[in-house]
């Protein structure tokens, strides 16, 4: 298993600019997150989604949209980026259910710099 | 709402020596507890939890927490710290409002001297 994979590593944006961020996860795993990790602070949830065709806003979503179209793959798209978006992007995923409960996957991070 | 804090930033310890890394919690009911951690330029691993029974909670590299319920708090403990633990660790409670998401506090970075 490769785990969560995530591409690109780093990027650097201008303003105004769009991209989007890969995650993919071989695990089988219904539930998939997308966090940003600023600088000195904890993560902060984005979007996340409980299994294919369902997402959900979490703490921060402006500027961000998502889409599940498959189990393995969600992507996070930034359409005008802005400097305030300069940050670690973090996906990860996990198993439904109580047994697995909050175990979360992460994959090791997209750096992006908007400038 | 519920929520975590981790009232240190940052927790010298020299190799050898016994490490704490303090995490409070504010919980509406029983709380579902986590430690992750995070090595230089990597995603976060998780280490252990706590959702019910013994409040002493065993997990991975020899890490362990302790429940306090009387004090809300869930602080990682190792008995000998080694300078392959200095990372960034992070306290996390289970967003009650919702079990998809866990609520992560601001992290410790630890740094153990050899």
């Amino acid at each position: 298993n490769a785990g969560v994979t995530q591409t690109p590593k780093f990027r650097i944006l201008k303003i105004g600019q769009s991209m989007t961020l890969q995650c993919a996860q071989d695990m089988n795993h219904n539930y998939m997150y997308w966090y940003r990790q600023d600088p000195g602070m904890g993560l902060k949830l984005i979007y996340y989604s409980v299994g294919a065709g369902i997402t959900d806003k979490g703490e921060v979503p402006n500027g961000y949209n998502v889409s599940r179209s498959t189990t393995e793959d969600f992507p996070l798209r930034l359409e005008l980026a802005a400097p305030s978006q300069t940050s670690v992007y973090f996906c990860a995923s996990r198993l439904p259910g109580q047994g697995a409960a909050d175990t979360q996957y992460f994959g090791p991070g997209t750096r992006l710099t908007v400038l | 709402a519920q929520s975590v804090a981790q009232p240190e930033d940052q927790v010298n310890v020299a190799e050898g020596n016994p490490l704490t890394v303090k995490c409070t919690y504010s919980v509406s009911g029983n709380p579902y507890l986590f430690w992750y951690v995070q090595y230089p330029n990597r995603g976060l691993q998780f280490l252990l939890k706590y959702i019910t029974g013994d409040n002493l909670v065993k997990g991975s590299y020899g890490f362990e927490a302790e429940f306090n319920k009387s004090q809300t708090s869930f602080h990682l403990k190792k008995p000998s710290a080694l300078v392959s633990d200095s990372a960034l660790y992070f306290c996390a409670v289970r967003d009650i409002s919702s079990a998809s998401k866990i609520i992560f506090g601001s992290g410790t970075r630890l740094s153990i001297r050899p």
